[in-house]
Formats: C-alpha cells, sequence, structure tokens
C-alpha cells in the first residue's frame, strides 16, 4: 500500500522568511496530492492540492511542486507570517479506494514575529 | 453554513467499556469519512460511506470497531471492550461526491477519546 514520508517534523522560521516541506510517496497509481493545515483543537483543513498531470500549482503565498518521476512533492510558503504558524501535513491518494488518503506525520511550523 | 459537527467533543472512558462516537455531515454532502488521530500523527483512514453503505471499511483496525450511516446523513462509530490503545482523535470529514481524491475533505474538530 501507499506510504507517504514527511520532512522535516519541525520548522522554525522567521517571519518574511520562506518554509518548504517535502514528502514522498511509495505507489505510481497515486494520482492526488492534498495539504492540510491544522490548528490546535481543530480539524485539518485544505490549503491546497495537486493532481499527476501538474508539476506545480500556486495560490498567493502557497505553492505546491510534483515530481512524479521521482515520486515527491512539496510545500513552498513565502512571505510567511505568525498566523502561518501550525502543523501541516502532506497527503497521497490511496490506490485501493477513492475514500482512502495516506498522511504523512505532519510538520509543526512555528513562525517567530 | 454549518460545518461537520461531531460529538462528544470529549470523552474519557475505562478499559473495556463501550463507547459510541456521533458525526454529522456539511447537509447535501453525500460522502463520509472517519479518520483517526494518534498525538503527534497524521490522520490514519478507518472507514468511508457513499450514502449509507460502507464503500471502503479496510481501515477498521479490528472488530471492536464498527460503524453505520443508516439513513445517509449522521454517522456514529462505535467501539466495544475500549482499550489504553484505542485513546486518540477521531475526526469525522464529508464531500459532496464520492471520492477524497478529487477535491476537499471537510473535516470536523473531532472527538478526543481517553481510554483509563
Amino acid at each position: 500500500g501507499e506510504n507517504v514520508e514527511q520532512h522535516p517534523s519541525t520548522l522554525s522560521v522567521q517571519e518574511g522568511d520562506s518554509a518548504v516541506i517535502k514528502c514522498t510517496y511509495s505507489d505510481s497509481a497515486s494520482n492526488y496530492f492534498p495539504w492540510y493545515k491544522q490548528e490546535l483543537g481543530k480539524g485539518p483543513q485544505l490549503i491546497i492540492d495537486i493532481r499527476s498531470n501538474v508539476g506545480e500549482k500556486k495560490d498567493q503565498r502557497i505553492a505546491v511542486t510534483l515530481n512524479k518521476t521521482a515520486k515527491h512533492f512539496s510545500l513552498h510558503i513565502t512571505e510567511t507570517q505568525p498566523e502561518d504558524s501550525a502543523v501541516y501535513f502532506c497527503a497521497a491518494s490511496g490506490g485501493g479506494s477513492q475514500g482512502n488518503l495516506i498522511f504523512g506525520k505532519g510538520t509543526k511550523l512555528s513562525v517567530k514575529p | 453554513g454549518a460545518g461537520v459537527s461531531q460529538t462528544p467533543s470529549n470523552k474519557v472512558t475505562e478499559k473495556g467499556k463501550y463507547v459510541e462516537l456521533r458525526c454529522d455531515p456539511i447537509s447535501g454532502h453525500t460522502a463520509l469519512y472517519w479518520y483517526r488521530q494518534s498525538l503527534g500523527q497524521g490522520p490514519e483512514f478507518l472507514i468511508y460511506f457513499q450514502g449509507t453503505g460502507a464503500a471502503d471499511d479496510s481501515g477498521l483496525p479490528n472488530d471492536r470497531f464498527f460503524a453505520v450511516r443508516p439513513e445517509g446523513s449522521v454517522s456514529t462509530l462505535k467501539i466495544q471492550r475500549t482499550e489504553r490503545g484505542d485513546s486518540a482523535v477521531y475526526l469525522c470529514a464529508s464531500t459532496p461526491v464520492g471520492s477524497a481524491n478529487t477535491g476537499e475533505l471537510f473535516f470536523g474538530e473531532g472527538s478526543r477519546l481517553t481510554v483509563l
């Protein structure tokens, strides 16, 4: 089955700097790669996603890149702000089920003012 | 509009007891998902409903776990003979149509289960 690895587990940056989180996946059949942000005591919330027929997608300060050959994808946050502080999860669509997303273990991002 | 609602928000129980966790999805969403999130981990898939039927229950860890969605809206996750290892946040999510790999999962805030 699908396995998703996420790095780093923690990331601390200064306000205004960029943050990059990287994920790798194992199942070449996976075709959908969302990123979720989870604040303390809340459920995860989708911030951006990418499908396997696209190499890069951008939404304001957030961008995601996908390398299907290497089976890795990355989240880039530019001009970070204190409110970006949260836990970020990458995920990949499970090959066997349309309802099954496989999540990474998360990256705790701290943005220091 | 209202989001996904989960009750209770917190549940403390003793080992061996029976627990029910409830999820009320966004109105009109036909697909409903249960995930489990242990401390410091990402959500782990448990079961997915399309309407009233379980389309995929491959993530349920053993036969102590069961979920129903009798009218295609509210769902209940049932855990029998709880064990300390069942302690986690149980997340529910819904989507307008059937597939988590085509669009956003709308998560509730979760039910935190603690088994003493």
